[in-house]
């Protein structure tokens, strides 16, 4: 069975500041893994994937994810928060190489607020 | 291109009564997915449609709820007669192929009263 642990359901930092959310995983083969936004009265939009190879992983909007096997850990991060980024994101994991949605198990969210 | 559409956005019903969620997928997108947030919680897959055939129900919480997707193009789930723990959202997805990118529609918020 495989489960996502997001830290923190709100995280709140200032415009211009380090955006850091965390995600560890637990699987028992090798994951997928997949950071989703949902902005408001938006449907969820993917913003990068970890499939295999390089563990850091570039998205949209300045984002970036690092797979860190040793930790179990999946963290998105972006040097300098916008008050465009103020949204719900999601981090979610699948253990079939396919990495169909079929498979993915989602962590419960983290509410991102930009302060001015 | 258009996206996942869902229809409605917001549903405000009352216990015991029916409500259908529609689902159009992106053209060409033979799978379709169903997933649900209840308040709080994480979301959950409900299940999977290849073309018109369910290949996966095995997250559907039980028997009053009922999807199809008559032609294989835009699904519907209905939920008879509703209960105050359906309230959530729904979420609907679409991918080309099984193992290509599946594309997330705005979902249907949904609350039972």
């Amino acid at each position: 069975a495989q489960s996502v642990t997001q830290l923190g359901s709100h995280v709140s930092v200032s415009e211009g500041a380090l955006v850091l959310l965390r995600c560890n995983y637990s699987s028992s083969v090798p994951p997928y893994l997949f950071w989703y936004v949902q902005y408001p009265n938006q449907g969820l939009q993917l913003l990068l994937k970890y499939t295999t190879g390089a563990t850091l992983v570039k998205g949209i909007n300045g984002f970036e994810a690092e797979f860190k096997k040793s930790e179990t850990s999946f963290h998105l991060t972006k040097p300098s928060a916008h008050m465009s980024d103020a949204a719900e994101y999601f981090c979610a994991v699948s253990d079939l190489k396919t990495g169909s949605a079929r498979q993915l198990t989602f962590g419960s969210g983290t509410q991102l607020t930009v302060l001015p | 291109e258009a996206g996942v559409t869902q229809f409605p956005s917001h549903s405000v019903i009352e216990k015991g009564q029916t409500v259908t969620l529609r689902c159009d997928p992106i053209s060409g997108h033979d799978n379709l997915y169903w997933y649900r947030r209840v308040m709080g919680k994480e979301i959950k897959f409900l299940l999977h449609f290849v073309k018109e055939s369910k290949q996966d129900e095995s997250g559907m919480p039980n028997n009053r709820f009922l999807a199809e997707r008559t032609g294989g193009t835009y699904s519907t789930l209905k939920v008879q007669p509703a209960e105050l723990e359906d309230s959530g959202v729904y979420f609907c997805a679409s991918s080309r192929t099984r193992n290509t990118e599946a594309f997330f529609g705005q979902g249907t918020r949904l609350t039972v009263v």
